[in-house]
């Protein structure tokens, strides 16, 4: 079945750091990709997406490219600040019952400080 | 435009009552979405609803949960003789359509269910 692998957390980064969460997946036929970001007590949010193979997803200074190849989606970041701090889940977009259902990954914590 | 609207956010029950979720999809959205979240874990698909009409229910437990979408009002997830387990975050997800290109998700703030 479908499925979503992150690297475990927590990250740890000192501002201004550079921030790579890995994602691997495992899906038939080719499904959109996302980020999700959730801070404390709070829902998630989209942060980017992709929906074909070689798309580049990006949004507050946040970046991912779909790489088909090696069934990838690594979320990237050149200077992370502290209100970056929360929880990222990268997920996918299953269509195989004819509709479209987010499967999520186990969630990156990232904190980062001053 | 209002976002997906949840009620209530924090849920407490005892064991063996009944919790009940609602959502509020927003404005001209007619997918639902049900997720949970255990603690330090991802969001798991529960149920997926139309107006009227439960599409999917594969996540769903078999025994004492129950959702509906009615043409009118919110979504209900209910959860009926709660148990410890039952502990988690409830995520509804409303969409305009439940496939094609624009298949963009938007969730509400959740409910936290914590059962005693």
């Amino acid at each position: 079945g479908n499925s979503v692998t992150q690297m475990e957390g927590p990250v740890t980064l000192s501002e201004e750091a550079f921030l790579t969460i890995n994602c691997t997946y495992t899906a038939t036929g080719y499904p959109s990709l996302f980020w999700y970001v959730q801070y404390p007590g709070e829902g998630l949010q989209l942060l980017l997406k992709a929906t074909k193979a070689d798309d580049k997803g990006s949004n507050k200074g946040f970046e991912a490219t779909y790489r088909k190849e090696t069934t990838s989606f690594h979320l990237e970041k050149g200077s992370v600040q502290v209100s970056d701090s929360a929880v990222y889940f990268c997920a996918l977009s299953d269509t195989s019952g004819g509709y479209n259902k987010l499967i999520f990954g186990a969630g990156t914590r990232l904190a980062v400080h001053p | 435009n209002a976002g997906v609207m949840q009620n209530p956010r924090h849920l407490v029950r005892r064991r063996g009552q009944e919790a009940r979720l609602r959502c509020s999809p927003m404005k001209g959205h007619s997918h639902v979405y049900w997720y949970r979240q255990l603690p330090e874990e991802g969001l798991k698909f529960m149920v997926y609803l139309q107006k009227e009409n439960i599409i999917d229910e594969s996540g769903m437990p078999k025994e004492r949960f129950s959702a509906e979408f009615p043409k009118e009002g919110p979504s209900i997830l209910r959860i009926q003789q709660v148990v410890r387990g039952d502990s988690a975050a409830y995520f509804c997800a409303s969409s305009p359509r439940g496939s094609g290109s624009y298949n963009e998700q938007f969730f509400g703030p959740g409910t936290r269910l914590t059962v005693l």
